[in-house]
């Protein structure tokens, strides 16, 4: 199985700031990477898909970058609603996830 | 836009088997352009897919739980199904399902439900 690792686990940063995520594959997974945010008690909520293509309707403060095994998740300029645990998934071959990145407030 | 709602045992024996629903509206289980999903949350901890099942019935399964898994679709009732058996503490988690692209990404969601396995 293809193991996915995030770092940081967790995360303070403030309103305004500019933040980011890496994801890290144990083996090349070209660009099948997607990026979720999850907030408390709520399901994930797709981001980014193929590595840096944005969902529909989802805020251009979001971007994602990196192919092969190592990707990023970066947020331009923290708003509140953006605070949350953050997933990747590769999806090369069959389906696996990172371990969250927290995102708190600093 | 795709809606999914999960039902099913909240509550589930060691041993027994966990039985889940997903009801789908706003699109066609035989639709070609997705595959159906089932993602498990345990509490405080990472997502983990579980499968998933094609229009056409064809299933992949997550290689660890592959010996107990079984998912199905009825396709007159616009739903699809998750049977997970022998059961223990280790499964007690969110259960979500999901409609999963042909890119292999999870782009709508149900709100999940919480299954535990107690005795």
């Amino acid at each position: 199985d293809i193991q996915m690792t995030q770092s940081p686990s967790t995360l303070s940063a403030s309103v305004g700031d500019r933040v980011t995520i890496t994801c890290r594959a144990s083996q090349s997974i070209g660009g099948w990477l997607a990026w979720y945010q999850q907030l408390p008690g709520k399901a994930p909520k797709l981001l980014i898909y193929k590595a840096s293509s944005l969902e529909t309707e989802v805020p251009s403060r979001f971007s994602g970058s990196g192919s092969g095994t190592e990707f990023t998740l970066t947020i331009s300029s923290l708003q509140p609603d953006d605070f949350a645990t953050y997933y990747c998934q590769q999806y090369y071959s069959f389906s696996t996830f990172g371990q969250g990145t927290k995102l708190e407030i600093k | 836009q795709l809606q999914l709602q999960e039902s099913g045992s909240g509550l589930v024996r060691p041993s027994q088997t966990l039985s889940l629903s997903c009801a789908v509206s706003g699109a066609s289980l035989s639709s070609g352009f997705y595959s159906w999903s089932w993602i498990r949350q345990p509490p405080g901890k990472a997502l983990e897919c579980i499968g998933y099942i094609h229009h056409s019935g064809t299933t992949n399964y997550k290689s660890s739980l592959k010996t107990r898994v079984t998912m199905s679709v009825d396709r007159s009732k616009n739903q699809f199904s998750l049977s997970l058996s022998f059961v223990t503490a280790a499964d007690t988690a969110v259960y979500y399902c999901a409609s999963r692209t042909a890119d292999g990404n999870f782009d709508f969601w149900g709100q999940g439900t919480l299954v535990t396995v107690s005795s």
